[in-house]
Formats: C-alpha cells, structure tokens, sequence
C-alpha cells in the first residue's frame, strides 16, 4: 500500500524551529518529487514547497523562501521540512504529498499539525 | 503567480442533484488543473487530473471540464457520501495555487 506519515508536529514559540518528517512506503521513493502544503485552521490548501525527485532542485512558497528547508533522505524513504524563525502565521496542518509524473499531486499524507504560539 | 478564483465557496444540495464548481486562472493553465476532495480532519484526496482524467476509484458522477483560463467540475446525483469540501489546483506553473475551496452541505 502506498502511504506517507507524518510525524513531529506540535506546540512551538515564536521565532523558534520544527522539523516535519514524512516516511514514505509502498512506492520506489526515490523516483518521484515530493511537495509539503499546508492549511491553516478553517482555512483552504497553500503549496509550501518540492523537491525533485534526486534532491537536486527545490522550489518555495515566497512566504517561506529563506526559512524553510525542504529535503530528502532517498535511503530512508523520507522527506524532510526544517521550519526555521517560526510565525504564528504558520500555524496549520502540513501535509507531505507524491508528485507523480504528469506533476499532479496524486498521495497525501494525513497531516501534521503545527501550533506557533507562546 | 497565477491566481484560482474559485465559485461558489458554498453549496446547498439535495440528494441527487447535479452540482457544478467552478474555477477561473487568471492565465492559461493549459488544462492543468486537478480537483481534490477533502472531509473533515482528513487529507485531500485526489479525484480528477488534467481537467477531467477520473483517477481510479472515482465515481463516475464526477466530471470535469474546460480550457485556457475557465474549468469546471460537477458531480451529478450528488450521494450522501460527497458532503466535503472541494479544491482545484492548477498545476501547470509554480508556485502550484489552489482554489479558495467550496463547501458542499445537504439542503
């Protein structure tokens, strides 16, 4: 079955880091980009960021350029977000999803929740 | 960035009704576009691609449809079990944007 968790949300102050991870099974990880979107609570889906699949080339959201840091682990079947000088506007749910090869987005995770408050 | 204006943000309908969503680019998207699910606490889940190519498992009733700047989707005789919110997503530049969403409640 091919599935991703995420793990390593939670309850963060202002200003400080969080790293989301998200294992990925079922699927020849290394063969594929991945992407994090998140959403805010009540809120719609806001892609944050990708990475190709080899790790060679990332893009980001501009509310995040220079904060986050999305990779990979292709020997763990992982994907990573550091999530750097945390707001409270990044409060939201993050989800990790496959980019398959026509570029749509096709599996999610369920989703990690990230607080940022004090 | 190209924006998703999406409409209605809500909808009211009974069992069996055909209801239709509508996302406007504000440039070609070239038929990149793809519709997602999402209920309540879950991940969205990924209904159509490339404006209308149903991913398997989708229920027929869903469809979608357009080109250029103007999308549609629909899900004829809406069933009980499609009470959720729905996403388009353009995917044709990045950074990818989504609609604003539509809600989609029984009357």
């Amino acid at each position: 079955e091919v599935q991703l968790v995420e793990s390593g949300g939670g309850l963060v102050q202002p200003g400080r880091s969080m790293k989301l991870s998200c294992a990925a099974s079922g699927f020849t990880f290394n063969n594929y980009d991945m992407a994090w979107v998140c959403q805010a609570p009540k809120k719609g889906l806001e892609w944050v960021a990708t990475i190709s699949y080899d790790g060679s080339s990332t893009y980001y959201r501009d509310s995040v350029k220079g904060r986050f840091t999305i990779s990979r682990d292709n020997a763990k079947s992982t994907l990573y977000l550091q999530m750097d000088s945390l707001r409270s506007e990044d409060t939201a749910t993050y989800y990790c999803a496959r980019r398959d090869y026509s570029g749509v987005m096709d599996v999610w995770g369920q989703g990690a929740s990230v607080t940022v408050s004090s | 960035d190209i924006q998703m204006t999406q409409s209605p943000p809500s909808l009211s309908a009974s069992l069996g009704d055909k209801v239709t969503i509508t996302c406007q680019a504000s440039q070609n998207i070239n038929k990149y576009i793809a519709w997602y699910q999402q209920k309540p606490g879950k991940a969205p889940r990924l209904l159509i691609r490339y404006t209308s190519t149903l991913e398997s498992g989708t229920p027929s009733r869903f469809s979608g449809s357009g080109s250029g700047r103007d999308y549609s989707f629909s899900i004829s005789n809406v069933e009980s079990e499609d009470i959720a919110s729905y996403y388009c997503l353009q995917y044709d530049n990045l950074p990818w944007t989504f609609g604003g969403g539509t809600k989609l409640e029984l009357k």
